[in-house]
């Protein structure tokens, strides 16, 4: 079975400032992962996705993700934020071998001020 | 069509009533997701759907639950004699295969269910 958890439901800050958003999983399989987010009354965009290679992952909007085997991590980081990023982000496995479902955390609201 | 579209994208209901939740996926599409998102919490699978057969029907909470999709097109979420606990967004998502872990789920808006 697989989980994933995100450690912080809301993360407020400033705008231009850097955020990273945890997200650690637990799986007794070979996952990949990814991070989605949600804008207000939109649906789910997916942001980056770590498949294999390089375990430094870019996105779109400037976020990236660093994949760490040995933590189960996979944190998402952006150094400087703007209000338009202002969302719920998603963090989210898919075992190798599954041929449905995707697991998702619980969600981080990130708020951005001004 | 450009993306997912779901209908209706709220749904107010009285506890009993039974409800349809339709979902359009992306042209040409063969694989099919819904998911439940309770308030404050992240997405539960539901069911999907590989062409119009439906591998696995794991996540569907009760028998009241069930979803069929014809044409290898739309597909509706059927929810008999609802309950409270049923309120939720509903999601739809698809992609253009299901058995490659690596493809990309795209979803719908959503529909917003509240049972009263």
């Amino acid at each position: 079975a697989q989980s994933v958890t995100q450690l912080d439901s809301q993360v407020p800050v400033f705008e231009e400032a850097p955020v990273e958003l945890r997200c650690n999983y637990s799986s007794s399989v070979s996952v990949y992962l990814f991070w989605y987010v949600q804008y207000p009354n939109q649906g789910l965009q997916l942001l980056l996705k770590y498949l294999s290679g390089s375990t430094l992952v870019k996105g779109i909007n400037g976020f990236e993700a660093e994949f760490n085997k040995s933590q189960t991590s996979f944190h998402l980081r952006k150094p400087s934020v703007h209000i338009s990023d202002t969302a719920e982000y998603f963090c989210a496995v898919r075992p190798y071998s599954s041929a449905s479902k995707i697991i998702f955390g619980s969600g981080t609201r990130l708020s951005i001020r001004p | 069509g450009a993306g997912v579209s779901q209908s209706p994208s709220n749904k107010v209901t009285e506890k009993g009533k039974d409800v349809e939740l339709r979902c359009d996926p992306i042209s040409g599409h063969t694989a099919l997701y819904w998911y439940r998102q309770r308030l404050g919490q992240g997405l539960e699978f539901l069911i999907y759907f590989q062409g119009n057969s439906a591998p696995d029907k794991s996540g569907l909470p009760s028998d009241r639950f069930s979803a069929e999709r014809t044409g290898e097109s739309v597909s509706t979420l059927t929810i008999q004699r609802t309950q409270q606990e049923d309120s939720a967004v509903y999601l739809c998502a698809s992609s253009s295969r299901s058995d490659r872990a690596t493809d990309t789920q795209y979803f719908g808006p959503g529909t917003r269910l509240t049972v009263l």
